[in-house]
């Protein structure tokens, strides 16, 4: 049974760029969430898509953004890249919008701006 | 906002009973309080999730009050394999809130 998958596991880009980070959600589930962890922080709430739409949003500047595909894979798009955006990106989905439970995280895609 | 409390962290014996509280005064009505687990340099791994009461599973046991201010997370008879973050997350309606973390540190 895969469970969450996503790529690339490391990234390193320069200040300015632009960045694509994908998930494939576990099996069964339809709903993907974004999070970034800085290190030593806990996850900070990005974005949900659910049936192709955001449907909810953390503080994070239009630089972030998303986009859910048919098959509920999911990409997380960051422009413009600051130094800031150095962080574990981790992708969670669930069946449903499930609202903070039965989530299942993927290991994450550790972006490094340079 | 629903922000979330934790204790940074907690040193246990093997075999310990270990008991980690989540203090999140702003949950949402209807949002439950889940916990997981994370190892360095992976993702969060769920643990068990309550609404209210008392929930136990395999692994752990989770208490919440009445008013679900808070929340505590027990595990019972700790093992170095349990050295790890523990975090609770809750929503407040809006969006979802991981606690600050609890490191939770195992010595044998």
């Amino acid at each position: 049974d895969a469970g969450v998958t996503q790529s690339p596991t490391h990234l390193i880009k320069t200040r300015g760029q632009q960045v694509t980070l994908r998930c494939s959600p576990k099996s069964g589930h339809d709903t993907v969430s974004w999070y970034q962890q800085a290190l030593g922080q806990g996850p900070q709430f990005i974005f949900q898509y659910y049936e192709e739409e955001e449907r909810q949003r953390g503080n994070f500047p239009d630089r972030f953004s998303g986009h859910q595909f048919p098959n509920y894979s999911s990409e997380l798009n960051v422009n413009a890249l600051l130094l800031g955006d150095s962080a574990l990106y981790l992708c969670a989905s669930s069946k449903g919008q499930a609202r903070g439970y039965g989530y299942t995280f993927g290991s994450g895609t550790r972006l490094t701006v340079v | 906002l629903a922000k979330t409390t934790q204790p940074i962290s907690m040193d246990s014996y093997e075999g310990q009973e270990v008991n980690i509280t989540c203090s999140h005064n702003n949950i949402a009505t209807n949002d439950y309080i889940t916990w997981y687990q994370q190892f360095p340099s992976q993702g969060p791994r769920f643990i068990i999730q309550g609404y209210k009461t008392k929930v136990t599973n395999e692994v752990a046991s989770l208490f919440i009050p009445a008013d679900r201010k808070s929340s505590t997370l027990s595990l019972p008879r700790v093992s170095l394999s349990d050295t790890a973050v523990y975090y609770c997350l809750v929503g407040d309606g809006n969006q979802f809130y991981f606690g600050t973390g609890t490191s939770l540190t195992v010595i044998p």
